[in-house]
């Protein structure tokens, strides 16, 4: 069954520092990563997605992600962390021609401090 | 473009009791799909409406239901509410497959069974 992890709850990053949070994904033919962002009281935004193509995926407020089919991982990156990306950050994947279902990671909490 | 509305945007219901909630998706969109958000499960795939047609199902048990409308709008209905049901339930809404397109979310129902 496809599934997809987000082994950290949270994570801590110094203001200006680079970001990582890291999301994986079980191995089962071709997946669509997806990454969305919750800001408090709000529904979750999409940041970026893999389809097919470049593994390094560029996307809003200078968020990245990178595919590694061979370690089934898609992390989202930012090389100079703001206050203001504190959020909940979820990862989510789907497979194409087997019924299309996304299913989204249990969700990462990003604090950035000042 | 106006985004996805949902209503009510709070609710408190006593156990046993039922509630409907409702979603206005994107003009142009055909999909609509619903999740439960929970701190302790993370987010949850409900169902997936295309043309007022259920195209995908998560596991919940049958007092969770839902139906779109032709001009895409869709309703959520859950029975015998249980205290467990207290939760922000979301509606998103997408061109096409949510598992191949960019979802748009709403802000969410909160919802509380006492």
């Amino acid at each position: 069954a496809q599934s997809v992890a987000q082994p950290e709850d949270q994570v801590n990053v110094a203001e200006g520092n680079p970001l990582t949070v890291k999301c994986t994904y079980s191995v089962s033919g071709n997946p669509y990563l997806f990454w969305y962002v919750q800001y408090p009281n709000r529904g979750l935004q999409f940041l970026l997605k893999y389809i097919t193509g470049d593994n390094l995926v560029k996307g809003s407020y200078g968020f990245e992600a990178e595919f590694n089919k061979s370690q089934t991982s898609f992390h989202l990156k930012k090389p100079s962390a703001l206050v203001s990306d504190s959020a909940l950050y979820f990862c989510a994947v789907s497979y194409r021609n087997r019924d299309d279902k996304i299913i989204f990671g249990k969700g990462t909490r990003l604090h950035i401090l000042p | 473009k106006a985004g996805v509305t949902q209503t009510p945007r709070y609710l408190i219901k006593t156990r046993g009791q039922q509630v409907t909630l409702s979603c206005s998706p994107i003009s142009g969109h055909r999909s609509v799909s619903w999740y439960q958000q929970t701190p302790g499960q993370g987010l949850q795939f409900l169902f997936e409406y295309f043309s007022e047609t259920q195209r995908n199902k998560g596991n919940f048990p049958g007092r969770f239901s839902g139906r779109q409308f032709s001009n895409s709008r869709s309703e959520m209905n859950v029975s015998t509410l249980e205290l467990g049901d207290s939760a922000l339930y979301l509606c998103a809404s997408s061109l096409g497959s949510p598992g191949f397109d960019t979802q748009y979310f709403g802000p969410g129902t909160r919802l509380t069974v006492l």
